[in-house]
């Protein structure tokens, strides 16, 4: 079955420090995935996607991540982390369904950020 | 930002009475979704629409039903409400029904049922 584990609940960063958020997706064909971003209170926006050629993928607001097949991983980074990053990070895999496809979400990784 | 509108934001309901909320959009995108979302579960999915009056199941559609009249809107009816529906609800658009085609998001409906 096609799954999303993001093995960390909380991650405490210093403003400044870098970040690596991890995501391990479960899916029998070429993944297509995705991170999202949701700040308190509001809706979630697309920070990347990847779903064929390059393994290194960028997003916005400085954030990239690298897909590894060989660890069914697409861990997200960003080399300094912002006060306004702080937020709830969402990885996502795109699975086919009957006349469309779903998301199926991790259970996210909600970001602090130490002033 | 996407055009997508959720109604209403919050609202507060009892037990086994019926709750609508609306999804209304103007990017003229074909394909809409109903997830919830609820702590340490991610979102899931409840509905969704490949276009007007074609709707679907998703994996968590018990208790739910849908509507898709016009393009631009997308209902979602709790017919009894009860205790177990208290979530965040949000409806996301998307263009393509291909898996790598992006989907957006509305800001979300609070809903809570006492």
């Amino acid at each position: 079955a096609q799954s999303v584990t993001q093995p960390d609940i909380h991650i405490t960063v210093s403003e400044g420090a870098s970040l690596e958020l991890r995501c391990n997706y479960s899916y029998g064909a070429t993944p297509y995935l995705f991170w999202y971003v949701q700040s308190p209170g509001q809706g979630l926006q697309l920070l990347l996607k990847y779903f064929s050629g390059d393994t290194l993928v960028q997003g916005i607001k400085g954030f990239e991540a690298e897909f590894k097949r060989s660890q069914s991983s697409f861990n997200l980074r960003k080399p300094s982390v912002h006060w306004s990053d702080a937020a709830e990070y969402f990885c996502a895999v795109g699975a086919p369904m009957d006349s469309s496809y779903k998301l199926i979400f991790g259970s996210g990784t909600r970001l602090l950020v130490r002033p | 930002d996407a055009g997508i509108t959720q109604s209403p934001r919050h609202k507060v309901t009892e037990t086994g009475t019926p709750v609508t909320l609306r999804c209304h959009q103007t990017e003229n995108h074909r394909y809409m979704y109903w997830y919830r979302q609820d702590p340490g579960h991610g979102l899931r999915l409840i509905h969704y629409s490949y276009g007007v009056k074609d709707t679907d199941k998703g994996e968590v559609s018990d208790g739910y039903s849908v509507s898709r009249s016009k393009t631009e809107d997308f209902l979602l009816t709790l017919e009894s409400a009860t205790s177990s529906q208290t979530s965040v609800y949000f409806c996301a658009i998307s263009e393509g029904n291909l898996q790598g085609a992006e989907q957006y998001f509305g800001p979300g409906t609070r809903l809570t049922v006492t």
